[in-house]
């Protein structure tokens, strides 16, 4: 089944420990990106990678990291949590062959940042 | 600067029909179309690549204005399941970036 796969799917954390959301899709798209999500700001786009190895940000990547390695996998780093990066945060693959096309979401990873 | 959805919010009955339009202040390469019901993950609805073009499945379809850098989306004879917050999204080409934007949201409720 093709899927976008995030986890955890809920975390309880405090400022400054260091934590990590995974993503993984199995559909072998090149574009991935994390967003995250806030009541009256809608879905904003922290860090995207169109390819192994080529990333860069979006529109709020501070305080935030990525890594792609693989082309499956898309890590979100919060190397100091702060309570303002409490959100939910959803990662997203598709094609991009020339253009970004249809985006896979993940289940969505609730963070709470005490 | 995010492309703006108007209306903000609408309350229809079922069998009513809507219209979401999306507004960019940039140059519009093409325009995606999404639904997201509370908590859970968006949804794809549609893709429009070229100006002007329309598409549309079942009862939802989309027009894509690239002159005047607008998109809108048809939902005729809505039903309960059509409830949801309903984002356009676009891609936004600077300087060989490929970042995503989506749009303000329209929260549409479908009453029985």
């Amino acid at each position: 089944e093709a899927q976008v796969t995030q986890n955890p799917r809920y975390l309880i954390t405090v400022t400054g420990k260091k934590l990590t959301v995974t993503c993984s899709q199995n559909m072998n798209h090149e574009y991935m990106s994390w967003y995250r999500q806030d009541p009256g700001l809608g879905l904003r786009q922290i860090y995207y990678s169109m390819n192994v190895e080529v990333t860069d940000k979006g529109d709020v990547p501070e305080g935030y990291k990525v890594s792609r390695k693989e082309k499956r996998n898309f890590p979100l780093i919060l190397e100091s949590p702060s309570p303002n990066q409490t959100s939910l945060y959803f990662c997203a693959s598709s094609y991009s062959g020339g253009a970004i096309e249809t985006q896979y979401f993940g289940p969505g990873t609730r963070l709470l940042v005490l | 600067q995010q492309p703006v959805q108007s209306p903000q919010a609408v309350i229809l009955r079922e069998g009513e029909d809507a219209v979401i339009n999306c507004s960019s202040s940039k140059a519009l390469y093409s325009v995606h179309w999404y639904r997201q019901k509370h908590g859970e993950a968006p949804i794809f609805l549609m893709i429009l690549l070229k100006g002007g073009e329309q598409k549309g499945h079942d009862k939802i379809s989309a027009s894509f204005n690239e002159k005047k850098q607008q998109s809108s989306l048809y939902l005729t004879a809505s039903q309960l399941s059509y409830s949801g917050t309903y984002f356009c999204g676009t891609e936004e080409r600077t300087s060989g970036t490929y970042k995503y934007i989506f749009g303000t949201g329209t929260r549409l409720k479908v009453l029985a």
